[in-house]
Order: C-alpha cells, then structure tokens, then sequence
C-alpha cells in the first residue's frame, strides 16, 4: 500500500458544481494532515490543514477520518480559478516534524 | 515579503555531467527543505536542514546527490554525475521553527526543472 494515496482523476466539472477529492494513508501514526494545490508548472502552495474536527475555509471543507485513515477535501461553487491540482500531504511520523509525505495529486479542471 | 528564491529555473545537461541549484530561503525560516518532483508525481523529499545541520537526509541518493547550507542561509544541492531518472523539477521550501507541526507551513520556490539527455 503506499504512503498516501489519491484518485489521480482529472475531475473534469462544470462551474458551480461540488467536487470531493479523497485521500488514504498507510500509516496511522501520522499526526498531521494538508491539503496542498499546485497550478500547472508552479510550486505547491498550502491550501489548509486538515484537523481532527474537520475545518472550512470559504468553499472548502476538509474532514479527517483517523479510523478509516482517510482524508478528503470538498469544493463547493467550484470557479474556473480552482482548476489545479491538489495534493494529499501527511507528515511522516518516522521522521523530523517537517517530514511530509505528497501524494500524487487529483487533477481538477473546471470548465465554463 | 520576498518568497523563496531558486536559480536557475531550467537546465538541460547531458548525462554523467554535474549540476548545482541554488536556494535561498524566505529571510528568519531556520528550516529548508530540498524536493524532487518527477512528472505526474507528488514531491518528495530529499534532504531537511535546520539552520546549518542536516536533520533529514535518509532519501537523499548520497551515491550522486549533496547538499550543503553552511551559514544556515542559503542552500546549494548537486548532482553529480546526472542521469537520465534524475530529470524532475527540484523544489526548495523553507519553514519557521514552530513547536506545533500544524503550523508548520512549508512555502516553495518556484523551482529549477532539470532534464538529463
């Protein structure tokens, strides 16, 4: 099983619409959790953290499942500036604090 | 603020050449962070330093790859000699020392995407 894995899609969706993007990760021990969005040919930018309780920010909601080990991040009234790609990050518990392990990524493009 | 600097942005070298990148961190982030991002892949990590030490190197390919940050500022990582599988784009990030790892942001450069002929 590998370290964190996502659905690598692309999601191809009209504006206005919900999108969810799942994650799993192999290693319970982790603590922390990320979603990371990345534009074509740029580098990774923190999208949020993901926290135990679940979080909003705006449009987006990311919920943690420590049972399941699963992590997922919806997007509601999706924009044409949301298409991108969003990568799962999970820290590595084996490691230093600043340890994190990306997942491949789920491409989203959001059409007109 | 000035974010995180990486030059050069592109470089073609040939196989079994050398090649150094460069980077210099956002100013008071005491760790930095060396990624490499294959096509279609996630980044992953190579080396993590903390000020002027290394703390994390264990997926470094130290047969070929180095990496050095000696006044805990700036960084170069260098490959040498180059191979074909080592075409990727090589991201720096750069962090405040925090004692919650949630707050831990990790903020890129924009990158030096190397290809090896």
């Amino acid at each position: 099983r590998k370290e964190v894995e996502q659905d690598p899609g692309p999601f191809n969706v009209p504006e206005g619409a919900t999108v969810a993007f799942n994650c799993t990760y192999s290693n319970s021990a982790s603590q922390s959790f990320f979603w990371y969005r990345q534009d074509c040919r740029k580098e990774p930018k923190l999208l949020m953290s993901v926290y135990s309780s679940g979080n909003e920010d705006g449009r987006f909601t990311a919920q943690l499942n420590r049972a399941s080990q699963y992590i997922s991040l919806l997007i509601r009234d999706s924009k044409l500036s949301d298409s991108a790609t969003y990568l799962c990050v999970v820290n590595s518990p084996g490691g230093s604090q600043g340890n994190l392990i990306f997942g491949k990524g789920t491409k989203l493009s959001v059409k007109p | 603020e000035a974010g995180v600097a990486q030059s050069p942005r592109y470089k073609i070298i040939e196989k079994r050449q050398s090649v150094a990148f460069w980077c210099n961190p956002i100013s008071g982030h005491a760790t930095l962070y060396w990624y490499q991002q294959i096509l279609g892949q996630g980044p992953k990590l190579l080396i993590q330093f903390q000020n002027n030490g290394v703390v994390d190197d264990s997926q470094l390919p130290k047969d070929r790859f180095s990496a050095e940050r000696l006044k805990g500022v700036d960084s170069t990582l260098k490959i040498q000699p180059a191979k074909l599988e080592d075409s990727a784009v090589y991201l720096c990030a750069s962090s405040l020392e925090q004692a919650e790892v949630h707050l831990n942001e990790q903020y890129f450069g924009p990158g030096t995407r190397l290809t090896v002929t």
